[in-house]
């Protein structure tokens, strides 16, 4: 079974702080995606990677930042967190062109 | 853009009945598939099932089923013998052929009621 894991399942940083959040899979998956989930306004992608030191900006990628140094490991980082950042955030990867894509369990994020 | 519907933010169904999830996309593309993904309260998103467009059968697994219309753009999602465990948020799903992004719709909760 592929398994993606995520850093932490809860976190809560401060107005301002540099948050950084990790992704890990096992599967040897091409792409990788980070995703933030809200009420009301389901999935929206924020960056994916296609390849390792690649990436590409999804539909919400301002305030936020990616580095994949290695192919299993895929970071999001907020620079300076901010309150409207609070969010539940799922990573995922999938083969190439699959649209299979296997979900961490999510960080939920606080940010005060 | 290719964009995903589903105009059901909420549902409720009895243990062991059944229950349709709408889905609807808008593509000018003939080349693509859709899927539905389930997330349980707490625990993570899963694949549920695939269609490809190209074929007319419908897609099945066990007791989901789907129901493809692509002329009308639409992707029902059939859960037969509602068992609790199936409670749960459902997003309708959609990707290009040769992309390697999803487009999500914004969800259905799916409460299966004892």
């Amino acid at each position: 079974d592929v398994k993606v894991t995520q850093s932490s399942r809860y976190l809560v940083k401060r107005t301002g702080e540099k948050v950084f959040l990790e992704c890990v899979q096992d599967m040897d998956h091409e792409n990788m995606f980070w995703y933030r989930q809200d009420p009301g306004l389901g999935l929206r992608l924020i960056y994916f990677s296609y390849d390792v030191k690649m990436k590409e900006k999804g539909d919400i990628p301002e305030g936020y930042s990616v580095s994949r140094e290695k192919k299993e490991r895929f970071s999001l980082i907020l620079e300076s967190a901010s309150t409207n950042q609070t969010s539940m955030y799922l990573c995922a990867s999938s083969p190439r062109t699959s649209g299979r894509e296997h979900f961490g369990p999510g960080t939920r994020l606080t940010v005060t | 853009a290719q964009t995903v519907t589903q105009s059901q933010p909420e549902m409720s169904v009895q243990e062991a009945e059944t229950v349709t999830l709408s889905c609807t996309y808008d593509t000018s593309e003939s080349n693509y598939y859709l899927f539905w993904y389930k997330q349980p309260p707490s625990r993570q998103m899963i694949l549920v099932i695939r269609q490809e467009a190209y074929k007319q059968q419908n897609a099945t697994e066990n007791r989901f089923s789907v129901n493809f219309q692509k002329a009308a753009k639409s992707f029902s999602l059939k859960i037969s013998d509602s068992q609790l465990g199936d409670t749960a948020m459902y997003f309708c799903a959609f990707i290009q052929g040769g992309s390697e992004k999803l487009v999500f719709g914004k969800g259905t909760k799916l409460t299966v009621n004892p």
